[in-house]
């Protein structure tokens, strides 16, 4: 099994580009996260999917949209991108989201908006 | 919501020494903190957790403990290596929030040989 994969592993944008994060998982999981981590911030939770048909937000989704494709995909766009956008992007699966419990989380994506 | 709160930002040690973290959270109803590991350039993987009906948790050199009352819990990290070396991150889960999980602001360790 692969886990959680996303791509791109890296990009750099200009202020009002736009572009997709990818991500998916093999592991037969419910519930998908999309988290950004900032020096001295930590990981703060962007959109979260409990179960496939269904999005919420969670504590910094300004500036973000996502799409549950599928059971195994969810996908994060920056309709608009700015420089506070600027970030290590990073997606997670979990069994179940009530509660959650064990992240796996994909490899990252750094992205760099100019 | 939650707030997690983690001390210190910064720890070195020196190998074999033993290494503590600490996190205070302000949910009294919080029932589920974890711990996270990030080596430099990968991504974070779940070392330990704890549910708020135990007191303690212990795996190889690694141990959890919480404290309800005053609602703080630690990870601590005996005989310390050099790949102990990453920045660790507590969690806990907000009244209400079962799905979502607030994350600390990270600790980086650093064990020096």
């Amino acid at each position: 099994n692969a886990g959680v994969t996303q791509t791109p592993k890296f990009q750099v944008l200009k202020t009002g580009q736009s572009m997709t994060l990818q991500c998916a998982q093999d592991m037969n999981h419910n519930s998908m996260y999309w988290y950004r981590q900032d020096p001295g911030m930590g990981l703060r939770l962007i959109y979260y999917s409990a179960s496939e048909g269904t999005t919420d937000k969670g504590e910094v989704p300004n500036g973000y949209n996502v799409s549950r494709l599928n059971k195994r995909e969810f996908s994060l766009r920056l309709e608009s991108a700015a420089p506070s956008q600027t970030s290590v992007y990073f997606c997670a699966s979990s069994v179940q989201s009530l509660p959650v419990e064990k992240l796996f989380f994909g490899s990252g994506t750094q992205l760099s908006v100019l | 919501g939650e707030n997690v709160e983690q001390h210190p930002s910064t720890l070195s040690v020196q190998e074999g020494d033993s290494a503590v973290i600490k996190c205070t959270y302000s949910d009294s109803a919080s029932n589920y903190f974890p711990w996270y590991k990030q080596e430099l350039g990968k991504r974070p993987q779940l070392i330990i957790d704890i549910r708020s009906n135990v007191g303690e948790k212990k795996d190889q050199r690694i141990a959890v403990t919480l404290n309800k009352t005053a609602k703080h819990f630690s990870l601590h990290i005996t005989e310390t290596q050099p790949e102990d070396s990453a920045v660790y991150f507590c969690a806990a889960i907000p009244t209400g929030g079962g799905n979502k999980l607030t994350f600390g602001t990270g600790t980086q360790l650093k064990v020096e040989l």
